[in-house]
Order: structure tokens, then sequence, then C-alpha cells
């Protein structure tokens, strides 16, 4: 299957400082991908869908100036976590369609982030 | 709009089978199986199109009735590697033209024991 990647794989990080994930398609473009957060024995929430060339569309509740998403080419998405609180602690997972059309999502090996 | 997964846990022995079902109200446009193993991102295992389409291979198979309400996962002679937590992810229809977005259930813990 196609190979998404994730980097860093663990982050701790002080609570006040920005954090910064990265999400890579390694062997397909991706002109959409989305980011998820999953909380311990939770399902995983949509936070953003990462659009290229244009902005990210963010989910209801999903604070858009603390989590900035920019979709620098069609195989890079980042997540950025502004002023991160240990509340952001979580596990954040990205995903990128394969097809041009409706079909199979990739997952990433996802980003834990634990703010102290 | 979250789709209903049941049950929340199971606990298998080898070999025996199980059944994960994943519920909407409305008609969907797909649904898409994924499985997670603790500590790890979820793994994609199948996706269904169409209604009353059937597919996967004779160990792990999926089902999508006539009214592209509810899809139905199937395990059977269930192995060691086959506990995680599975979850289906669903697209509904109006999302947009190519948004893709999936809504995923709240997950079945499947625990297979020897």
């Amino acid at each position: 299957g196609a190979v998404v990647s994730q980097h860093p794989s663990w982050v701790i990080c002080k609570s006040g400082t920005s954090v910064k994930i990265e999400c890579r398609s390694l062997d397909f473009q991706a002109t959409t991908m989305f980011w998820y957060r999953q909380f311990p024995k939770q399902s995983l929430m949509l936070m953003a869908t990462s659009n290229e060339g244009s902005k990210a569309t963010y989910e209801q509740g999903v604070e858009k100036d603390k989590f900035l998403i920019n979709h620098a080419s069609l195989t890079l998405s980042t997540l950025t976590v502004t002023s991160a609180h240990p509340e952001d602690s979580s596990f954040y997972i990205c995903s990128a369609p394969v097809a041009s059309g409706r079909g199979t999502q990739y997952f990433g090996p996802g980003t834990r982030l634990l703010v102290l | 709009q979250q789709p209903v997964q049941s049950p929340q846990a199971v606990i298998l022995r080898e070999g025996e089978d199980a059944v994960i079902n994943c519920s909407s109200s409305k008609a969907l446009y797909s649904v898409h199986w994924y499985r997670q193993k603790h500590g790890e991102a979820p793994v994609f295992l199948m996706i269904l199109l169409k209604g009353g389409e059937q597919k996967g291979h004779e160990k792990i198979s999926a089902s999508f009735n006539e009214k592209k309400q509810q899809s139905s996962l199937y395990l059977t002679a269930s192995q060691l590697s086959y506990s995680g937590t599975y979850f289906c992810g669903t697209e509904g229809f109006g999302s947009g033209a190519g948004s893709y977005q999936l809504t995923f259930g709240k997950g079945t813990k499947l625990s297979v024991i020897p």
C-alpha cells in the first residue's frame, strides 16, 4: 500500500512552546491530507483538512490559530501546535487519500505529543 | 454524523469467529474498515462502496447492506494477531466534491486469547 510518514514520532515539550509535525506522502502526491487527534482509548477525531495551494478547512471547535496547517507541496503537510499546553497532549495522526477520487486513505504512523 | 459501532469490546479464543457492526442513520457513500494496535496508527483493511457489496478474503471480510446504512466486518478463525481496535470510517453524501472526509466510529476492541 501507499506510504505516509510522520515526523517526529514522539515529542515532549514544555508548556508554552510550539511544536511542528510533518506529514509526507512518500510514493504518491496528495492534494489533500487530513489531521486527526486521538486521545487514549478514544476514536480518531478529524481536526482539519489540509489542502495544497489553499487554506486548511478546520472542524468545528478546532482553533485555527492554535493549530496552524501548511500544505507546502503535493507531498508535505505540516501541523504546528502553537503555545502548547498539557491538554494538547495527544496522539496526532495524518492521513492522505491515494486516488484523485474517493478512495482509500492511508495513515501516517502518528506523533505522540506530551506537553509538560 | 458519527457511525455507531457494536459491540464495544469482544474477547475471543483463537479460532473463534466475530462480527463487528457499523451503522448509520443515513445512507453512506462508502465505509472504510481499519485496525489499530495499541500505540500505532490505524491500518487500512478494506473499503466498500456499493450497496450489497461483500469483499475480503475468507478470514477477514466485510459487507455493505443494500441500503448502504450498515456494514459488518467478519473475522473468522481468529488469530492472536487479530487483536486490536477496529474502526469503521464512513463517508456521507454531500460532503462536497473531493472532500473524502471520514467520520470514525468509537471502535470495537477485539482481544484474542490463546
